[in-house]
C-alpha cells in the first residue's frame, strides 16, 4: 500500500519539551504534508514540504524530508498542552504516474499528549 | 464562517437503513473529497469530485453513492448500511493544484 506510517504511535511529554514524530512512506512523491487532528475534529493542514526540499519551518514546527530514505520528521519545539492531538503525515503517491488528482495517502498518526 | 461544513455530526442507525451525509464548502474550491477514518484512525480516500465530476473512486462498494449538485456541495448517500460502515466520514476540499486539503469536522456514523 502507499500510505505513510507514523512512528511512534503514541508520545507523551511535558510542556516545554520538544516532540519529534517520524513518517516513512513507500513510493516516490511530489510532496509530503503534515496534518493535526484534535479529538473529535477534522484534520488541519500544518505544513507541506516538496520533494526537492530538505527542511522547512513554520513557527514552532520544523519538518525534514529525506527522499533517499523515504522518510520525514516533524519536530514541535517548546510544546504546549494545546499541542495535544494526533499528527498525520500524508503523501501524494507517485509523480511518475502523472497527476495524482489530489489523492493523499495518510498513515494512522502519532497521538501526542503534552502534560501541563 | 466554517470553511467546510458537514452534517450531521453524529448519525446512529440500524443495519439495512439508508442514510445521507451532506457537505458544503465556501472556499471556492473546485475539488471535494470523502475520506473514511476507521477506529484505528486510519484515514482513506473514498471519492473525489472536480467541478461536479467524479475523478476518484477508490474501490468503494456500490452502496456508497456520492452526489455533487454543484462544485460547493458533495453529499454521500449510503444504502443498506452494514456494521462495518461504522466510522468517521470526513469531507474535504482542495484548492489550486489539489495539494492542501481543508477538512470538515467529521460525521461519526454508528451502525447498530
Amino acid at each position: 500500500s502507499q500510505q505513510g506510517e507514523e512512528d511512534p504511535q503514541a508520545l507523551s511529554i511535558q510542556e516545554g519539551e520538544n516532540a519529534t514524530m517520524n513518517c516513512s512512506y513507500k513510493t516516490s512523491i511530489n510532496n509530503l504534508q503534515w496534518y493535526r487532528q484534535n479529538s473529535g475534529r477534522g484534520l488541519v493542514h500544518l505544513i507541506l514540504i516538496r520533494s526537492n526540499e530538505r527542511e522547512k519551518h513554520s513557527g514552532r514546527l520544523r519538518v525534514t524530508l529525506d527522499t533517499s530514505k523515504k522518510s520525514s520528521s516533524l519536530l514541535i519545539t517548546a510544546s504546549r498542552a494545546a499541542d495535544t492531538a494526533s499528527y498525520f503525515c500524508a503523501t501524494d503517491g507517485a509523480p511518475n504516474r502523472g497527476s495524482t488528482l489530489g489523492r493523499l495517502y495518510f498513515g494512522r498518526g502519532t497521538q501526542l499528549t503534552v502534560w501541563p | 464562517d466554517t470553511a467546510v461544513s458537514q452534517t450531521p455530526k453524529y448519525l446512529v442507525t440500524q443495519m439495512g437503513n439508508d442514510k445521507s451525509i451532506k457537505c458544503e464548502q465556501n472556499l471556492g474550491h473546485d475539488t471535494m473529497y470523502w475520506y473514511k477514518q476507521d477506529s484505528k484512525k486510519f484515514l482513506k480516500i473514498m471519492f473525489s469530485y472536480n467541478n461536479k465530476e467524479l475523478i476518484i473512486n477508490e474501490t468503494v462498494p456500490n452502496r456508497f453513492s456520492p452526489k455533487s449538485p454543484d462544485k460547493a456541495h458533495l453529499n454521500l448517500h449510503i444504502n443498506s448500511l452494514e456494521l462495518g460502515d461504522s466510522a468517521v466520514y470526513f469531507c474535504a476540499s482542495a484548492g489550486t493544484f489539489n495539494e492542501k486539503l481543508f477538512f470538515g469536522s467529521g460525521t461519526q456514523l454508528s451502525v447498530l
